[in-house]
């Protein structure tokens, strides 16, 4: 079955730009979805197809997919930007989704 | 409002069932894909179930043969019923509708909480 890697952790100073990453086989290849989900809360969507944002996300975030790695991009951190992120791809050949372990964005 | 409201969570003991509701509004479940997402406590999302518009249904490999997704359009509610539970399958369970092709979930529910102990 396909496996998405994820940092645990990353952590970022207010203002700076954090950098998120989701690794798997040829990922490329594939549609990438990353989530947000802050505590006690349903998750969201912040962007899908690689790189498209839905209505509503801040421009602050964005991603890219290339090689092995997808990366979600946050610029411009803020105190409210902190939560768990998770990406996600569709796996074609099992007809699975799948989401990858989760990273913890800190905002010191 | 594109709103969907799960129930059915509670206690149960391992071994036993449930069946987990999902009532959606603002759009018909017939009409798109959905999935049930799960969250143990403390860990990440992990995709249990979906139903396609046509009607095609697809389990994640820990819950095959033990879960099973369903929809009513007349109530424009999904299921999932769930046997033989396990203590591995306590979690907060969300439902949640899919986008055109694979771009991933747009609306989740609040999530319903299942634990499963004796």
């Amino acid at each position: 079955s396909y496996v998405l890697t994820q940092p645990p952790s990353v952590s970022v100073a207010p203002g700076k730009t954090a950098t998120i990453t989701c690794g798997g086989d040829d990922i490329r290849t594939k549609i990438v979805q990353w989530y947000q989900q802050k505590p006690g809360q349903a998750p969201v969507r912040v962007i899908y197809y690689d790189n498209a944002r839905p209505s509503g996300i801040p421009e602050r975030f964005s991603g890219s997919n290339s090689g092995s790695t997808a990366i979600l991009t946050i610029s411009r951190v803020e105190a409210g930007d902190e939560a768990d992120y998770y990406c996600q791809v569709w796996d074609s050949s099992t007809y699975h989704w799948v989401f990858g372990g989760g990273t913890q964005l800190t905002v010191l | 409002e594109v709103q969907l409201v799960e129930s059915g969570g509670g206690l149960v003991q391992p071994g036993g069932s449930l069946r987990l509701s999902c009532k959606a509004s603002g759009f018909a479940v017939s009409s798109d894909y959905m999935s049930w997402v799960r969250q143990a406590p403390g860990k990440g999302l992990d995709w249990v179930s979906l139903i396609f518009s046509g009607g095609a249904t697809y389990h994640a490999d820990s819950v095959k043969g033990r879960f099973t997704i369903s929809r009513d359009a007349s109530r424009n509610t999904v299921y999932l019923q769930m046997h033989s539970l396990r203590p591995d399958d306590t979690a907060i369970y969300y439902c949640a509708r899919g986008d055109y092709g694979p771009y991933g979930m747009d609306v989740w529910g609040q999530g319903t909480t299942v634990t499963v102990s004796s």
